[in-house]
């Protein structure tokens, strides 16, 4: 079965500096898609960044890069510059060919002025 | 114009009523689910539709029962509510088989259970 684990339920980063998040995953399929979604007090499910598991080049949008590592199942995403706006919890995700998702745990992002 | 949207946004009930929840989207998406996001913020998945049909169904109880009239609806109704059904739901769709798996989320149900 396919598990996520993000292993740091909180963390903390100062305003402006950069912060990364950890993810790890198990299956043992080739073709699949990691994706970071982010969760504000808002509660809206924001996606970040999506990386296709056939892509070696990293995915990067703006202020926000991931570090995909295959042969290791490490998908961590890193958040330059960040700013007050980030603060929310971070879900890794994973998706498998028949479409089916699994979440991580989340990781709990403040940020400090 | 709201991509995923679900009604409503917050429902508070007494234990032993039934109610239901009301998703709609205009992605035209062929595949729709629903996720259970717990006090922990623990998000599971407990169902999937394709093209109105039933694709994942999670270990829920089988007081959860999804609708899918069409493929841009997924109703879930919920009978004999307990405490523990307190919870956010979520609603999300995403096109089978796309380049991008991309899965859309609705603003989530906020369900509390007296």
């Amino acid at each position: 079965a396919q598990t996520v684990t993000q292993s740091q339920p909180e963390m903390s980063v100062q305003e402006a500096e950069t912060v990364t998040l950890s993810c790890t995953y198990d299956t043992s399929e080739s073709d699949y898609y990691l994706f970071w979604y982010k969760q504000p007090p808002s509660r809206q499910m924001i996606l970040v960044i999506r990386q296709e598991a056939y892509k070696q080049q990293n995915a990067t949008e703006n202020r926000f890069s991931v570090n995909f590592q295959k042969a290791a199942k490490s998908f961590s995403l890193k958040i330059s510059d960040s700013q007050l706006g980030d603060a929310a919890m971070y879900f890794c995700a994973f998706v498998n060919r028949d479409d089916k998702i699994i979440f991580g745990k989340g990781t709990r992002l403040h940020i400090l002025p | 114009d709201t991509a995923v949207s679900q009604t409503p946004k917050y429902l508070v009930t007494q234990m032993g009523n039934d109610k239901s929840i009301k998703c709609e989207q205009n992605l035209g998406h062929d595949t729709m689910y629903w996720y259970k996001q717990d006090s922990k913020k623990f998000l599971k998945i407990m169902f999937s539709y394709n093209n109105k049909e039933l694709i994942i169904n999670e270990t829920v109880p089988n007081r959860f029962s999804p609708k899918s009239p069409d493929k841009a609806h997924l109703n879930l109704h919920i009978n004999s509510l307990e405490l523990g059904d307190s919870a956010v739901y979520f609603c999300a769709s995403s096109q089978v088989g796309g380049h991008d798996r991309e899965q859309y989320f609705g603003p989530g149900t906020r369900l509390t259970v007296t």
